[in-house]
């Protein structure tokens, strides 16, 4: 595709509901990096993938954080139990295989819980 | 653990007007540092990227610098205009070891560019 795109772009959630949150990464990019930017703050890395496989998760938060990429495309954040705290634009990145990529944002989704 | 840091937090300058924008890192030893821009409800978009082993990168009215001993970057953007008006983010990559594909950001300077 074009670019990076992200799905819902909005999404409200009483506190307790499982939330699923999707990346659409740019077609033939192998790095996929997932975000969370609260309000007024910059974005925190939680997730990396390459491919398939999820090479670094050192900032999800807690356990109700999984992310998945099973076919090494489309990705999936999946909040379980969501919390007030858990409310924040949740950002989407993908680049070419090597650290020297830029790597390209999505739009991000805005989650907010209640 | 790497702490990057912006100031200012907010700037309004009127139209025409050449801004510098500051960056600073507590740990010298990155792989790269980038400058992003963010609109309100959009993603982020990339404006500069500098190696370490890179001084400064210039594009169109834009040109960031990067002194890697001091931990310091500025972003100078020439001539401002009212579609400047944005949110700048600045983002170091590792230098090496784990967490080395993962950019760590500012909190950003939000432009307010006045016609």
């Amino acid at each position: 595709g074009a670019g990076v795109s992200q799905s819902p772009r909005y999404k409200v959630a009483k506190r307790g509901q499982d939330v699923a949150l999707r990346c659409d990464p740019i077609s033939g990019h192998v790095s996929l990096f997932w975000y969370q930017q609260a309000l007024g703050q910059g974005p925190e890395f939680l997730t990396y993938f390459q491919n398939e496989a999820q090479l670094d998760k050192s900032g999800l938060p807690s356990d109700r954080f999984f992310a998945e990429r099973p076919e090494g495309s489309v990705s999936t954040l999946k909040i379980q139990r969501t919390q007030q705290e858990d409310s924040a634009v949740y950002l989407c990145a993908s680049s070419s295989y090597g650290r020297q990529e830029t790597q390209y944002f999505g739009p991000g989704t805005r989650l907010l819980v209640l | 653990k790497q702490e990057v840091t912006q100031i200012p937090a907010a700037l309004s300058v009127p139209e025409g007007e050449n801004l510098v924008l500051n960056c600073s890192f507590t740990d010298s030893a990155i792989y790269n540092l980038q400058w992003f821009r963010q609109d309100p409800g959009k993603g982020l978009t990339s404006l500069l990227l500098i190696q370490s082993s890179q001084r400064e990168q210039t594009s169109g009215r834009l040109n960031a610098s990067l002194d890697k001993s001091s931990g310091r970057s500025t972003l100078y953007i020439a001539a401002s205009q009212p579609g400047d008006s944005a949110t700048y983010l600045c983002a170091v990559k590792k230098g090496s070891g784990a967490g080395s594909y993962q950019l760590t950001f500012g909190k950003g300077t939000k432009l307010s560019v006045i016609p």
